[in-house]
């Protein structure tokens, strides 16, 4: 069965701070998506990145960067120079990568990390 | 703009009442889902859909069922609600690539 743990369920920091959202992961399987989400205060979750098993390359896009380690089943998510607009809940998802159509798309989701980013 | 449209952003029922939550994708995409988000639990799969009137069982879905007869819409039914039903319904559809959702606003359900 997977699993994903974000082990922290509420984070608060002041603007300008960098803060890192930890994601760890369990899964049978070989090949897999890792995935991140947002869902900010009007409540629709945003779709941020998808991350192969096959590919640990680190990825950045602006003030985000993410980290992918198989060995310790990790993939967190660094905000950079936090801004208030950043406040939202962020979930780390799993999902299979099979030739099966309908399992690539099932995803299994964290409980979220609140981010709070204070003026 | 991709959309997913849910078409109710409130509701109040009772105990025993069936419900239809309805959902509406402009992707032309094959995939949808229904969540539940409850707090401190996350993200539940309830049901999702590959196909029109094809349908799978996600993690949760005793009490629920789905109907998908054309392929933009994808609705969740309650038989017989349940006031742990009380949550919140998030309708998703893929559309670029394996595990990317477009999610609609949420539907949140009170049950009494």
């Amino acid at each position: 069965a997977q699993k994903v743990t974000q082990a922290q369920t509420e984070i608060s920091v002041v603007e300008k701070e960098d803060v890192t959202l930890d994601c760890v992961y369990e899964t049978r399987d070989t090949t897999y998506y890792l995935f991140w989400y947002k869902q900010p205060p009007s409540g629709e979750l945003v779709f941020l990145i998808r991350r192969n098993s096959f590919d640990e390359q680190n990825e950045i896009s602006g003030r985000y960067s993410w980290n992918f380690q198989k060995s310790t089943s990790s993939f967190n998510f660094t905000i950079t120079a936090s801004q208030v607009v950043d406040s939202a809940v962020y979930f780390c998802a799993l999902s299979e990568a099979s030739n099966s159509g309908g399992s690539n798309y099932k995803l299994t989701f964290g409980k979220g990390t609140l981010l709070t980013v204070n003026p | 703009d991709v959309k997913v449209t849910q078409s109710s952003r409130y509701l109040v029922k009772r105990t025993g009442e069936k419900v239809f939550l309805e959902c509406v994708q402009d992707m032309d995409h094959e995939n949808m889902f229904w969540y539940r988000q409850d707090p401190g639990l996350g993200l539940r799969l309830i049901y999702f859909s590959y196909d029109v009137k094809m349908k799978e069982k996600g993690d949760i879905p005793e009490g629920y069922s789905v109907s998908r007869e054309k392929k933009e819409r994808f609705s969740l039914i309650l038989e017989s609600a349940s006031t742990n039903q009380t949550s919140m319904y998030l309708c998703a559809g893929t559309h670029r690539g394996p595990g990317e959702l477009f999610f609609g606003e949420g539907s949140r359900l009170t049950v009494l």
